[in-house]
């Protein structure tokens, strides 16, 4: 069952340009989302996060945007610098489950000088 | 910077031995989990530990799973009888308040390898 999903494993884009991460999810009860960015060998890294009774949250050169209707949420980096490059992982948690991360299956981002 | 420590960052171990995955949390957290991810595929939840108790588990968390925090600093993961199965890396992280209003943070991870 998957409740939170990345469909685009990876994702190439150049210097100074802006990446897009998207994210779905399917329970309707998860309240709060994060990104976590994750190097190899490493744990994941806390991001950004974005409460549902939001539809933006900026922090620096990352912006989260929630679509609660589509059920839909995306990462936006600008402009993307090469030490970008890692895995995104998406994730939700619900007020009535423990708030419990529920992950996606990450986006390979690589940023290409 | 604090910091959520994880000891040891490889485990090799023969399929059905004990083994005991150690976390230091942050000092002022109260919430502590474990999640785990196979290689090549998503991070998932195993447990959720608060006030001294497990708060919510996963169905990957069965009976060949224990948590505990035997003082006040370390929180272990507990696997009785490794499988194959269980080759994973291992999270640990905590967090100050409760996961939907603030993150958690994670370690750097136990990669478990067993024979």
């Amino acid at each position: 069952d998957q409740q939170v999903k990345q469909n685009s494993p990876s994702l190439s884009v150049q210097e100074g340009r802006i990446s897009i991460l998207n994210c779905d999810y399917t329970n309707s009860m998860f309240d709060y989302f994060l990104w976590y960015k994750k190097y190899p060998a490493e744990g994941p890294t806390f991001l950004i996060s974005i409460s549902s009774i939001k539809d933006k949250n900026e922090d620096g050169r990352f912006t989260v945007f929630l679509n609660k209707s589509a059920k839909h949420l995306s990462l936006h980096i600008v402009p993307s610098q090469p030490g970008d490059s890692a895995v995104y992982f998406c994730a939700a948690s619900a007020m009535d489950s423990s708030y419990k991360l529920i992950f996606g299956s990450g986006t390979r981002l690589l940023v290409r000088p | 910077e604090p910091e959520v420590t994880q000891t040891p960052s490889h485990q090799v171990t023969q399929m059905g031995q004990e083994v005991i995955l150690r976390c230091v949390p942050i000092s002022n957290h109260l919430y502590f989990y474990w999640y785990r991810q196979i290689l090549g595929q998503k991070v998932e939840f195993l447990v959720s530990f608060y006030n001294n108790e497990i708060s919510e588990k996963s169905e990957i968390f069965d009976d060949q799973f224990s948590v505990e925090r035997p003082d006040g600093s370390n929180f272990t993961l507990k696997i009785r009888s490794t499988k194959l199965e269980d080759s994973a890396m291992y999270f640990c992280a905590s967090s100050e308040a409760y996961q939907g209003n603030t993150e958690a943070f994670f370690g750097q991870g136990t990669r478990l390898t067993v024979v």
